[in-house]
């Protein structure tokens, strides 16, 4: 499959789960980042993993725990989460070279509802 | 930190009619402008971008224009049609030097064409 890809594309979990979410990109790419969509709200960067560079959103609650194994996967492992973390979960990936701010290209998401 | 508003926020246009957004920027340091579409059920997607040292791009039915000195840029529709439905979100790179894209995006504009 090419692009970036995204598992589950759906999940619904318990406040007491521990659950995680995986992306993986297929572009070559050097740079992998999390987003959260929810409703109405902009699209808020979470985690960004560069050149093994972890860069992190100080608002993010520490429940959301991001794991970069290699430059083609990301992981973001849930726990105790709340019904207020239920959105859309967006993983993105781009390349960081000589020519600066390249296009992110964005996975299918995974839809979180927490009950 | 780089603050990104985007208007308006819904927007009705009758097929053939152009549509407008616009989005205002607060960091003068910021020299990237991209802009998403992102339809119903589906990723975000690039669909134009620009740079700080232009203040046109243009590709086919759409356009990006920029002013730098009132840190605005817009994004232009042209002949519009059913397809171009979607939520369309700019932003701009907040990046203070590091190897990470930071983008800011801006709370989205949902475009309704109607035939």
């Amino acid at each position: 499959e090419t692009g970036v890809t995204q598992t589950p594309r759906h999940l619904v979990m318990g406040m007491t789960n521990k659950k995680s979410l995986k992306c993986e990109q297929h572009l070559g790419h050097n740079a992998m980042y999390w987003y959260k969509q929810s409703a109405k709200k902009p699209l808020e960067l979470m985690f960004v993993y560069s050149l093994e560079e972890r860069v992190e959103n100080n608002s993010v609650p520490s429940r959301f725990s991001p794991e970069c194994p290699n430059s083609s996967h990301l992981f973001l492992h849930l726990h105790t989460l709340q019904p207020e973390d239920s959105a859309l979960y967006l993983c993105a990936s781009s390349h960081l070279g000589e020519a600066a701010y390249n296009e992110q290209f964005f996975g299918p998401g995974t839809r979180l509802t927490v009950l | 930190g780089e603050n990104v508003e985007q208007h308006p926020s819904t927007l009705s246009v009758q097929e053939g009619d152009s549509a407008v957004i616009k989005c205002t920027y607060s960091d003068s340091a910021s020299n990237y402008f991209p802009w998403y579409k992102q339809e119903l059920g589906k990723r975000p997607q690039l669909i134009i971008d620009i740079r700080s040292n232009v203040g046109e791009k243009k590709d086919q039915r759409i356009a990006v224009t920029l002013n730098k000195t009132a840190k605005h840029f817009s994004l232009h529709i042209t002949e519009t049609q059913p397809e171009d439905s979607a939520v369309y979100f700019c932003a701009a790179i907040a990046d203070y030097g590091g190897a990470t894209n930071k983008l800011i995006f801006g709370t989205g504009t949902l475009l309704a064409v109607q035939p």
